[in-house]
């Protein structure tokens, strides 16, 4: 069955610059997406079709996608983007929504 | 402004039957699809299934299709998500989601989740 892989966690110290891949072999055929999820809140979009950001989301945060990988990018890390990160697409069909397992974004 | 207000926390016994409620506003109700995910405590999220209010075809993810039913009413523009025999592996935060982008698709605008303990 189609999976989504992402790291389990990701540190960094403010003002540096996050990486968060997410790698699926369906991924090169669908788009990506990302959401933050802050304990007890739901998720929020952050990325979709790959690279787009919604209106209010900061422009730190970027997508990117190249084969079978996703990557999320945060540059200039803040305090406030600590959070649990999702990846999401779809199977090759387009039928089936996947996530990915979920990176905690932790800020030093 | 786009809104999706759920019902609120439900404490449930083992065998019996759920019905959460995902109110929505603020854009017109039958020409997106929704969706529900969960989220089991401290784990990830699963999508569960989707549903186009407009004519009712509704998508569900392998892992929960025969488990779940989700519906809608359009007379009040609320999407609804059932089960019924509920276990204690059923505990999780329940959220709706609008869906946009067609095939595939994302979420993006989300209910404030509703928490569905299933205790003894």
């Amino acid at each position: 069955s189609s999976e989504l892989t992402q790291p389990p966690s990701v540190s960094v110290s403010p003002g540096q610059t996050a990486r968060i891949t997410c790698s699926g072999d369906t991924l090169p055929n669908q788009y990506g997406y990302w959401y933050q999820q802050r304990p007890g809140q739901a998720p929020v979009l952050v990325i979709y079709k790959d690279k787009e950001r919604p209106s209010g989301v900061p422009e730190r945060f970027s997508g990117s996608s190249s084969g079978t990988i996703f990557t999320l990018t945060i540059s200039g890390v803040q305090a406030d983007d600590e959070a649990n990160y999702y990846c999401q697409s779809a199977d090759s069909s387009g039928s089936s929504l996947l996530f990915g397992g979920g990176t905690k974004l932790t800020v030093l | 402004e786009v809104q999706l207000v759920q019902s609120g926390a439900e404490v449930k016994k083992p065998g019996e039957s759920l019905n959460i409620s995902c109110k929505v506003s603020g854009y017109s109700f039958t020409s997106y699809w929704i969706g529900w995910v969960r989220q089991m405590p401290g784990k990830g999220l699963e999508w569960m299934g989707i549903i186009y209010p407009g004519d009712s075809d509704t998508r569900y993810s392998p892992s929960f299709q025969g488990q779940v039913t989700i519906s809608t009413d359009k007379s009040n523009t609320t999407a609804y998500l059932q089960r019924s025999s509920l276990k204690a592996s059923d505990t999780a935060m329940y959220f709706c989601a609008r869906h946009r982008g067609g095939s595939g698709g994302y979420f993006d605008y989300w209910g404030q989740g509703t928490l569905v303990t299933v205790s003894s």
